[in-house]
């Protein structure tokens, strides 16, 4: 079946606009996370996603960023007047939250860059 | 907050060495991922541990959690050129399915 698709695959916005990252997951998974990855670094933590329930947004490094999942599915990660520290590569990865193994399965990733 | 340390961040061997990283938490984990990110790709999951010292083992790769929980470690036996790329373990304490991960430890294998 498909895997998790995010869109765009890059993106470079000017310093100071909003941009918009979309992710769909897999289908029937439950969970769905945020990462954040610069470049040759390691991922960090944004937001995740579980269910109907209220989003652990415990990441979020700013009140510019913010996330919303849609019917359980798909979900966009907003980051409003973008500075150049955004610059990095977002992950999207979803997962099952039954069964013995909650494997997260990785989308390819939206590489944003700020000028 | 919780933070999960590996060493080494990097590592170079030749082809046919053994390679060794380890992940340390801060905190007591319910259970452990480690997952393989080749160059310019996307994490992928490799194996979950869940029981206090608990080893599971794929092909050339031996996967260990630690007795307190707290620990883990992955040891690759004869690494080849395939075996490149960065590793990451990723914890999960209990009551939340949020993930953090390690800092992760860069492979490379010179052949």
């Amino acid at each position: 079946g498909a895997g998790v698709s995010q869109s765009p695959s890059n993106k470079v916005t000017e310093k100071g606009k909003d941009v918009e990252l979309r992710c769909d997951p897999i289908s029937g998974h439950t969970a769905l996370y945020w990462y954040r990855q610069s470049l040759g670094q390691g991922l960090e933590f944004l937001i995740y996603f579980q269910g109907n329930s209220a989003p652990d947004k415990s990441g979020l490094p700013s009140d510019r960023f913010s996330a919303e999942r849609t019917g359980g599915s798909v979900s966009t990660l907003t980051i409003q007047r973008t500075q150049q520290e955004d610059s990095a590569v977002y992950l999207c990865a979803s997962s099952a939250t039954s069964g013995s193994a909650y494997e997260q399965y990785f989308g390819p990733g939206t590489r944003l860059t700020v000028t | 907050g919780q933070q999960v340390m590996q060493i080494p961040q990097y590592q170079h061997v030749q082809e046919g060495e053994d390679f060794t990283t380890y992940c340390n938490s801060s905190t007591t984990l319910s259970n452990i991922q480690w997952y393989k990110q080749r160059p310019g790709g996307h994490p992928v999951f490799l194996i979950q541990l869940v029981k206090s010292g608990e080893v599971k083992k794929q092909k050339r790769l031996t996967f260990q959690f630690g007795e307190a929980k707290k620990n883990s470690s992955l040891h690759i036996t004869a690494t080849q050129t395939t075996d490149v790329g960065t590793y990451f373990c990723a914890g999960r304490t209990s009551g939340t399915y949020k993930y953090i991960f390690g800092t992760g430890t860069r492979l490379k294998v010179l052949a």
